[in-house]
């Protein structure tokens, strides 16, 4: 168990609808990063947020948007759903914001759009 | 674009057996790392590897980043290693991982 929890674990949802996803990172840890997993894109990072601001943005569309919230927990929100969304949606944590400190992985949000 | 490679896509190694998986990359980087990710879907950092060589355990990670690419060394390798293995380089503020080297370990 990393100390990294994500909800929900599993999300099915229709196209054009909008999702939020949960992440709370490890204690003490006050940055976040969101990636995302699909079969044809691979992994790629979304953005990353420190002590609530963003820190680093990465292939993230303009449909999503996250933030970091004071108590430290983040969420991403997707909208106007599309079916290459589908995929599963990391969140990771570290102690400080350099992009390559030691992150501690959630166990993933598995979205499927249909 | 920037480009990161790794070799080989997959390999299927008997039980106590060493590999060597191979992580190219395009550009000068900043920071390279070494992901693993288990058959259940769990990422763990494994190192944290700009340059030179690190040794954790059975495994060890040398990078040569004048070359631009950096080795992941698994000994005795164990079922338990089996997944993917992921390099992921930072350049600028930027972070891409490589499409990855599935590993399986057969008893």
């Amino acid at each position: 168990d990393s100390g990294v929890t994500q909800t929900p674990k599993h999300l099915i949802t229709a196209t054009g609808q909008r999702v939020t996803l949960r992440c709370s990172p490890r204690s003490g840890d006050l940055s976040v990063y969101w990636y995302q997993q699909s079969l044809d894109q691979g992994l790629q990072f979304l953005i990353q947020y420190y002590n609530g601001e963003e820190r680093a943005k990465g292939n993230i569309l303009e449909r999503f948007s996250a933030q970091q919230f004071p108590d430290l927990h983040s969420e991403l929100n997707l909208s106007s759903l599309e079916l290459g969304d589908s995929a599963l949606y990391f969140c990771a944590s570290s102690v400080i914001p350099g992009l390559m400190e030691t992150q501690y992985f959630g166990p993933g949000t598995r979205l499927l759009v249909l | 674009g920037i480009q990161v490679e790794q070799s080989p896509p997959d390999l299927i190694l008997q039980e106590g057996a060493n590999s060597t998986l191979r992580c190219n990359f395009s550009d000068s980087v900043n920071n390279l790392q070494w992901f693993h990710q288990n058959p259940w879907g769990q990422l763990i950092n494994l190192f944290y590897i700009p340059s030179g060589t690190k040794q954790n355990g059975r495994l060890s990670a040398t990078t040569v980043a004048t070359e631009r690419y950096s080795l992941l060394y698994i000994s005795s390798s164990q079922t338990t290693d089996s997944g993917v293995y992921f390099c992921a380089v930072v350049i600028g503020n930027q972070f891409y991982f490589g499409t990855g080297t599935s590993l399986t370990v057969i008893p």
